[in-house]
Order: C-alpha cells, then structure tokens, then sequence
C-alpha cells in the first residue's frame, strides 16, 4: 500500500515554456503533499507544502509565481514549472504521508527529471 | 529552521566490511526517519526512532537513536553489493510542523 504515482518521469522542454508535473496517492488520500528538488549527489530540498483545498506554503528563496501548486484532491497535487529555465534543469520529486502526523513516514513519487534546453 | 548534519558524505567499502553514517542535530528531535535512494530511484523509508535511546534493527541494519535524541546512525553489518546507494536521516520539530529536513546523505558504494 501508500503508492504515490508521479508523472511523466523524464521531460525535456525548451527554455521558455512551462512544464506540468503530477503527483497522485494511488491508495490513500493525502490532505498534504511535499515537493521536494534534487541537484545530482545532493540532498532532497523542500520546495512547498501543498495543502488540498488551500494555498501552498513555500519554503524561503522558493518563487511561487514560478512554481505553482495545486491541490485539488485529496490524491492529486501538480506542480507547474512555468517559463522554464535551463537553471531549473533538475529532479523533481513529490511525497505524501498516510497519516497526519509529524510521525508519518513520507511515501515518495518515482520523480521527474526535468531537462530545460 | 530544523537542521541535521550527516557525515560522512561518501563511504566506500568493500564487500563483506561494515558501514555506518551518522546524523548529528544541535536540537533536540521529536523523531528521526532513515530512507534509502537507490542510484536513479526515489528515497524510500527504511524506518523510523522515536524514543529516547531506542535501537532497532532490519536484518543487518542496525538504527540508533541517541540518549538525547540529537543524533542516530545507521550501521550496516557485513555490506553486499545491494546495500549500494544513498542512505539520508531525515528529523522534523515536531508540533504542527509536519515538514521533514533531510541530512545531506551518505553515498555507498561497495567494491564486490
């Protein structure tokens, strides 16, 4: 159990345009999704919390204009990379919890890699 | 906000040694949570210490959560070539925050 499906797993777009990555709990709703960004041999770095039904809350030096979230459901959470740039170049990875709990451990999507040429 | 320091960042090993990383706090945690990032995979969670002290353990990996919990480490004995990856601690404050920040990882490597 606790899937969390994320899609497309590799894109690869020109400068400029926008690029929509999706995040799905297969098996179990998710009030609160995590986007997270990795640079090659490095750490996972917050990005925002996405709440469903509200604002997504981001983390400092984040551009939410860039960035935008959207939680409609409760199993699906999307982040657009809008006016790509080849620095966003990197790989993008969403998570959710079962439960509702700081306790809960993440169940994390397969990840995007996104290339911005 | 919530800050956790792992070391060392890279451990290479030949097959058969142990390893161990570990993961230092200057706060104290409410909890920390190990995943595990094969090369080109997603982290998966390995486990999770919330009490004071508490040791468990998966086969030949062995967590520990420190008497102050301010720091744990993850010790793997007799390594084998599919312990290779990328092993991170990951802590939050606790409360409402519900956030998780990751150390920035361990990298093993294991020479068959």
């Amino acid at each position: 159990g606790a899937v969390v499906s994320q899609h497309p797993s590799r894109v690869i777009c020109k400068s400029g345009t926008s690029v929509k990555i999706e995040c799905r709990s297969l098996d179990f709703q998710a009030t609160t999704m995590f986007w997270y960004r990795q640079f090659p041999k490095q750490s996972l770095m917050l990005m925002a919390t996405s709440n469903e039904g509200s604002k997504a809350t981001y983390e400092q030096g984040v551009e939410k204009d860039k960035f935008l979230i959207n939680h409609a459901s409760l199993t699906l959470s999307t982040l657009t990379v809008t006016s790509a740039h080849p620095e966003d170049s990197s790989f993008y990875i969403c998570s959710a919890s079962v439960g509702a709990s700081y306790n809960s451990p993440l169940h994390f999507g397969n990840g995007t890699r996104l290339t911005v040429t | 906000g919530q800050q956790v320091m792992q070391i060392p960042q890279y451990q290479h090993v030949q097959e058969g040694e142990d390893f161990t990383t570990y993961c230092n706090s200057s706060t104290t945690l409410s909890n920390i949570q190990w995943y595990k990032q094969r090369p080109g995979g997603h982290p998966v969670f390995l486990i999770q210490l919330v009490k004071s002290g508490e040791v468990k353990k998966q086969k030949r990996l062995t967590f520990q959560f420190g008497e102050a919990k301010k720091n744990s480490s993850l010790h793997i004995t007799a390594t084998q070539t599919t312990d290779v990856g990328t092993y991170f601690c990951a802590a939050n404050s606790g409360g409402s925050n519900y956030k998780l920040t990751f150390g920035k990882g361990t990298l093993l490597t294991v020479n068959p």
